[in-house]
């Protein structure tokens, strides 16, 4: 059954260092997301990407955070300067098209920013 | 933000019973439902999709969604030692970005 990916499980990186997260959606969706569940916490939506642009983002999706669809399989969230509170499991989804609405989650990454 | 509020639980059952498992939420414009089961350190599972009231089964899964009081609800019948993990609900606008609930966590006792 097709699933997403997303690498690595866990990355540790030191405050202000740059982190990509990838993801590999499932092959023949159309629509990306982005979001992310700080321990404890509601899973919150951080961006949407559908046609190589960002369609919808949270107030959380500030400058520090971008996305990139860089060939046909990948879907990456790079955070610039890394913040002890970006310290949360991110997890990517995707959806097949607009008349669809059920999202399928990765398995996560597990980001701890020291 | 408030938006879909959801009992964190915990709640245990013995193996076999009828689990219901509830959220509430704020904005009569949400038109899809969802139910994810999320297992710990895991990536949430979707279980349930329904689109605006009514109810949805799914083998021992039932979801209900009442748009007049703003109720979403899971009913799990006969209930498996593997249904123990914690429940998120989810409402969305658009399809695109989604509010969850904080969970619930759910024990099955075999």
């Amino acid at each position: 059954e097709p699933e997403v990916t997303q690498t690595p499980s866990h990355q540790v990186t030191q405050m202000g260092q740059e982190v990509i997260l990838r993801c590999v959606p499932i092959s023949n969706h159309l629509y990306f997301y982005w979001y992310r569940q700080i321990l404890g916490q509601k899973v919150e939506f951080l961006v949407s990407f559908y046609n190589n642009e960002i369609s919808e983002k949270s107030e959380i999706f500030d400058d520090q955070f971008s996305v990139e669809r860089p060939d046909g399989s990948n879907f990456t969230l790079k955070i610039r300067s890394t913040k002890l509170e970006d310290s949360a499991m991110y997890f990517c989804a995707s959806k097949g098209g607009s008349s669809y609405n059920e999202q399928f989650f990765g398995p996560g990454t597990r980001l701890t920013v020291l | 933000q408030k938006e879909v509020e959801q009992d964190p639980g915990p709640l245990s059952v013995p193996e076999g019973a009828i689990v219901s498992l509830n959220c509430t939420y704020s904005n009569s414009a949400f038109q899809y439902f969802m139910w994810y089961r999320q297992y710990s350190r895991k990536g949430p599972e979707l279980l349930m999709y329904t689109y605006s009231s009514g109810n949805k089964e799914d083998g021992r899964f039932t979801a209900q969604v009442d748009k007049s009081s703003k109720y979403i609800s899971l009913f799990i019948r006969d209930s498996q030692p593997s249904d123990s993990a914690t429940y998120l609900c989810a409402a969305t606008f658009t399809g695109n970005q989604f509010y969850f609930g904080t969970g619930t966590s759910l024990t099955v006792i075999p």
